[in-house]
């Protein structure tokens, strides 16, 4: 069974930063692209930033370029998200999801919330 | 970027009765190459994470009721629910994944009428 569980969201202030992570089992991890999805409270869902297999490439939002990094640890069967200067629309659910035409599997997601 | 715009934003439809969603891009999201339109439907109950139900615009995902339906081709979608249960009341969103940055609609609203 796939499963992808997230972890490392909380409350931080303006400005600071915060690693997430997502630990996959069930698959192949190094076979399939991973994603990073956020909804804010009450809103829709907001693409953040893509990484192939391998690691090798990686793509973001405009909203988040030079701010967050997305990786991953394949010897960990692991995604991460290490967010910096961290601002209050920053605020949502994180969720990490397997590409596979389309989405195919989804975490339950992490909250973040930025405030002072 | 590709912008999806569904209607109507919220809908309420008897128990047994078609619901019908539409999703529109600004651009075309058929590709030549495989000649298939990289259009997803996702369903979200509250407090869970997004449900694939729809992939290629009209595959079905494995486990999902064949009441669920999606069509349409180029820039223009729709998702349809044949006869809706109680089950049903979600928010559902189409999603591009023919580039990137992926995008999403907004969120279609379902409700029991």
């Amino acid at each position: 069974e796939v499963q992808l569980v997230e972890s490392g969201g909380g409350l931080v202030q303006p400005g600071g930063s915060l690693r997430l992570s997502c630990a996959a089992s069930g698959f192949t991890f190094t076979s399939y692209a991973m994603n990073w999805v956020r909804q804010a409270p009450g809103k829709g869902l907001k693409w953040v930033s893509s990484i192939i297999g391998s690691g090798g490439s990686s793509y973001y939002a405009d909203s988040v370029k030079g701010r967050f990094t997305i990786s991953r640890d394949n010897s960990k069967n692991t995604l991460y998200l290490q967010m910096s200067s961290l601002r209050g629309d920053d605020t949502a659910v994180y969720f990490c999801a397997r590409e596979a035409d389309g989405f195919d599997s989804w975490g339950q997601g992490t909250m973040v919330t930025v405030s002072s | 970027d590709i912008v999806m715009t569904q209607s109507p934003d919220s809908l309420a439809v008897s128990l047994g009765e078609r619901a019908t969603i539409n999703c529109k891009s600004s651009q075309n999201v058929l590709s030549r190459s495989n000649n298939k339109n990289f259009l997803a439907w996702y369903q979200q109950k509250p407090r869970q994470p997004p449900k694939l139900l729809i992939y290629w615009a009209s595959t079905r995902e494995s486990g999902v009721p064949d009441r669920f339906s999606g069509s349409g081709s180029g820039t223009d979608f729709t998702l349809t629910i044949s006869s809706l249960q109680a089950e049903d009341v979600a928010i559902y969103y189409c999603q591009q994944y023919y580039g990137i940055p992926y995008t999403f609609g907004q969120g279609t609203k379902l409700e029991i009428k």
